[in-house]
């Protein structure tokens, strides 16, 4: 595995207050990318970077920024939390060129 | 649009009982497809990569196969130990394009 740990695993928020979620991978994986999953919508890329400090957006990047200063270390934050950002946010890091991905276990968040 | 389908959404078998798992895909130029399974609580967990039409992969008692149009996930003779959701995703310009899964329960 690729050794991929998203911290908090869960995490309950107030609307309208600022949340970072992290993720730290070990492979020295170059892509590292993160999703929410939410039921009947699958799958859905937020944001994703290509190189540190290199990031692009997915379909779902309102409300929603993200850094990348190391390799290994990728962010996601939400700078005013809404109740819509409740769901299940997976990272994930790749090696590009066709490789697959590879996931950590998942960050709850639940914004009351 | 690049698009991934899975069906059916839900899927419950009798120990025992074979049956295929389906994901069709629009998407110009494949570079391969891949097969993910995901229990309740944790991250996907890659399976299969699938490249090139006509070709197969077994795992114990999964095969995935791949046409031009749509891939298969076959599952012989499933076992409780079997019961997840099963994701089929395609690469597309720098990311990964998901299908919505499909939720397997196998009876004892």
């Amino acid at each position: 595995d690729a050794g991929i740990t998203q911290s908090p695993r869960h995490k309950v928020t107030e609307t309208g207050t600022p949340v970072t979620l992290r993720c730290h991978q070990t492979e020295n994986h170059r892509y590292m990318y993160w999703y929410r999953q939410d039921p009947g919508h699958g799958l859905r890329l937020i944001h994703y970077s290509y190189g540190v400090k290199d990031t692009d957006k997915g379909e779902v990047s309102d409300g929603y920024s993200v850094s990348r200063s190391k390799t290994e270390d990728f962010l996601l934050t939400l700078e005013s939390a809404t109740s819509s950002q409740t769901s299940v946010y997976f990272c994930a890091t790749g090696t590009g060129g066709g490789s697959p991905l590879h996931f950590g276990n998942g960050t709850r968040l639940t914004v009351t | 649009e690049d698009q991934v389908t899975q069906s059916p959404e839900a899927l419950r078998l009798q120990e025992g009982e074979s049956s295929s798992l389906n994901c069709s895909y629009t998407v110009s130029g494949l570079r391969g497809l891949f097969w993910y399974r995901q229990d309740p609580g944790k991250g996907p967990e890659f399976l299969f990569t699938l490249y090139s039409a006509g070709e197969e992969k077994e795992k114990e008692r999964l095969k995935a196969t791949l046409t031009k149009k749509e891939s298969f996930l076959h599952i012989t003779a499933p076992k409780p130990e079997d019961s997840a959701t099963y994701l089929c995703a395609v690469p597309g310009g720098n990311q990964f394009y998901f299908g919505t899964g499909t939720s397997l329960t196998v009876i004892p």
